[in-house]
């Protein structure tokens, strides 16, 4: 079974860049029509989706975050990966790596990461 | 706030049935664009419940079920047990905003 894990630093200073990687494992990153997620959830709040990847490298950002937000491919490695530059403290969050798909970029997300937090603070 | 709005909570008893409502707008759920649905048990990450408005995934009990109409959905749970006590995340996608999008969360209470 498809299974994610995301890791990184659990500490970014403000200002600084929050960078995560998401290994994938039980099924390649270039198979089938799938893309592959990142989303957060602050403490005590609602999920939000950050963006999109597709194996070919392609991308979508939400707007909110757009100017601040890349995210990266690794095939090689089965691995993708986010960056979020010039991060505040409204940007600590637990971040969920997710596979979305099978057919449309409408579609559900499933299986999910276990989830980084990641805190900016000085 | 977000573009999905949610209840944010609701409870019921062992056994009973509970319903979970999502309201969007015609950018989203009415376009028409399917809804998902969430179960997230504290600590953990959410776990997909209902895929494509009303399908459930393998695994998923029966007492689940989900449902869309016009601008909404629903995500209804009958016979109601002591491990269903968790947050319950909608999610759409909207043409406008060009993102996927979800409601705030409903957290279900069993008494």
């Amino acid at each position: 079974q498809v299974q994610l894990q995301g890791s990184g630093p659990g500490l970014v200073r403000p200002s600084q860049t929050l960078s995560l990687t998401c290994t994938v494992s039980g099924d390649s990153i270039s198979s089938g029509s799938y893309f592959w997620t990142w989303l957060r959830q602050p403490a005590g709040k609602g999920l939000e989706w950050i963006g999109r990847i597709y194996a070919s490298g392609s991308t979508n950002y939400n707007p909110s975050l757009k100017s601040r937000v890349t995210m990266s491919v690794d095939t090689s490695k089965n691995q993708f990966s986010l960056n979020l530059i010039s991060v505040t403290a409204a940007d600590t969050a637990v971040y969920f790596c997710a596979r979305g798909g099978p057919y449309s970029f409408r579609d559900w997300f499933d299986p999910w990461g276990q989830g980084t937090l990641v805190t900016v603070s000085s | 706030q977000s573009v999905l709005t949610q209840p944010p909570s609701v409870s019921g008893a062992p056994g009973q049935r509970v319903t979970i409502s999502c309201t969007g707008s015609s950018s989203n759920i009415g376009a028409p664009n399917a809804v998902h649905w969430y179960q997230q048990l504290p600590g953990a990450a959410p776990k997909l419940l209902i895929y494509g408005s009303n399908n459930r995934p393998s695994g998923v009990p029966d007492r689940f079920s989900g449902s869309k109409s016009g601008t909404s959905a629903s995500l209804a749970i009958s016979g109601l047990q002591a491990e269903d006590e968790a947050d319950y995340y909608c999610q759409s996608y909207d043409n406008s905003l060009s993102s996927s999008v979800f409601g705030g969360g409903t957290k279900l209470t069993v008494l």
